[in-house]
This record gives C-alpha cells, sequence and structure tokens, in this order.
C-alpha cells in the first residue's frame, strides 16, 4: 500500500529557532495536508495544499506542495514553547481508496522545544 | 458548533466484552471516518463512510463494525475486544480532502 516517509521522527530546538520537516512518498498525491497534534487531543488541520508548488502560510507556519506531487515542506520560524507537539503530514489520492480517496498519513515529527 | 465530538473519553474493558464508540459532528459533513492510533503506527483507518447509508473498510477493520446512523453520526463498535485493540479511536468528518477529528477515546482492554 501507499506509505508516507517523515522526517525528522523527532527534534529538539532552542526557542526563536526554525523548524523543518518534511514527508515523502513514492506515490503522487492529489493534495497534501498538516496537522499538529497536543498530547491528549485530537489532530487540528493547520494547512492544506492543493496544486503541485503550491506554497501556503498559516501565522508562523509555511508548508509547500512539492513540484513532483511526491513531497511536501513544513515550515515553523521564530519557534516558541507551544508549538510542542506532533505534527503529521497525511496525503490524497483520490484515485486510492475508491472515488472517495482517503487520507494516508506519516507517523510524526514530535517537536520539543527548550525554552 | 462542537465540530467533531466523541464519547466516552476513556474506557477500560475486560477481554471479550462488547462496546460502543460514539461520534456526532455538526459540521454537515457528507463523510465520516474512524482511525485508531498507536505509538510509532501515526494514524491508521478503520472504516469511512462516504455518505449516509454507505460504509467501507478501511485497512484495519478486523474486529470492528460501524454504523452511520444519520448524517450527523457513526458508531464504532467493538462485539468481542481483545488487548490488540488497546489504542486511542479518533472520529472524524469531513470532505474529499480535509478532515477534521474528535478529541479521541483511550481504550484499554486487560
Amino acid at each position: 500500500g501507499q506509505q508516507l516517509n517523515q522526517s525528522p521522527q523527532s527534534m529538539f530546538i532552542q526557542e526563536g529557532e526554525d523548524v523543518s520537516m518534511n514527508c515523502t512518498s513514492s506515490s503522487i498525491f492529489n493534495t497534501w495536508l498538516w496537522y499538529k497534534q497536543d498530547p491528549g487531543e485530537g489532530p487540528v488541520l493547520l494547512i492544506a495544499l492543493y496544486k503541485a508548488g503550491e506554497l501556503t502560510s498559516n501565522g508562523r507556519l509555511t508548508a509547500q506542495f512539492g513540484i513532483t506531487r511526491k513531497d511536501s515542506f513544513l515550515n515553523i520560524s521564530a519557534s516558541i514553547p507551544s508549538d510542542v507537539g506532533i505534527y503529521f503530514c497525511a496525503g490524497l489520492n483520490r484515485n486510492y481508496g475508491g472515488s472517495q480517496g482517503n487520507l494516508i498519513f506519516g507517523k510524526g515529527t514530535k517537536l520539543s522545544v527548550k525554552p | 458548533n462542537a465540530g467533531v465530538t466523541q464519547t466516552p473519553k476513556f474506557q477500560v474493558l475486560k477481554t471479550g466484552q462488547s462496546m460502543t464508540l460514539q461520534c456526532a459532528q455538526d459540521m454537515n459533513h457528507n463523510s465520516m471516518y474512524w482511525y485508531r492510533q498507536d505509538p510509532g503506527m501515526g494514524l491508521r483507518l478503520i472504516y469511512y463512510s462516504a455518505s449516509e447509508g454507505t460504509t467501507d473498510k478501511g485497512e484495519v477493520p478486523n474486529g470492528y463494525n460501524v454504523s452511520r446512523l444519520n448524517k450527523r453520526e457513526f458508531s464504532l463498535r467493538l462485539e468481542s475486544a481483545a488487548p490488540s485493540q488497546t489504542s486511542v479511536y479518533f472520529c472524524a468528518s469531513g470532505g474529499v480532502g480535509e478532515q477534521y477529528f474528535g478529541p479521541g477515546t483511550r481504550l484499554t482492554v486487560t
């Protein structure tokens, strides 16, 4: 089946630093999504990307839909303590799982910030 | 709007017991989903419902059944719980693309 490789698995950074993480796949996706999950909570949608090459921002977060449609990147600028959590990428291919198309999730990047 | 709500938040079952996890959404979405989340495994799709009256298997459906009661509600049933079903269960709703998650049910089977 389809798989997403998300990296890094975890990272520690100093407050104020920029953060980068990415997801890659051997398959093409039509949509890329980035979620954040806080401890004991459900994932919250941060950014959705719908076109190859698209660059979208949400506050200090910026995500890009790779030109090859097989990868996506998330950057967090000037990190703060509340950025701590697990970040998941998810890809959608409408040709997989019938007309519905279902999300495939990466295994997450755990972000820890030193105040 | 409450978004996606799930009950219960926590549950402990003995092996062989049954239970139903409830999910409701108030965003008028056609599609609803059930996932399980295990350490190191990410989110895995159990079942989904593309519209009222339809349900389909996801990646890990064995040991589960679902019911799409109406457009708002989608329940997940464990008929005979097993320790391997110890997990955190998330319900989600959305269109083709974006999905919005509930707060989760933490289930332990002893």
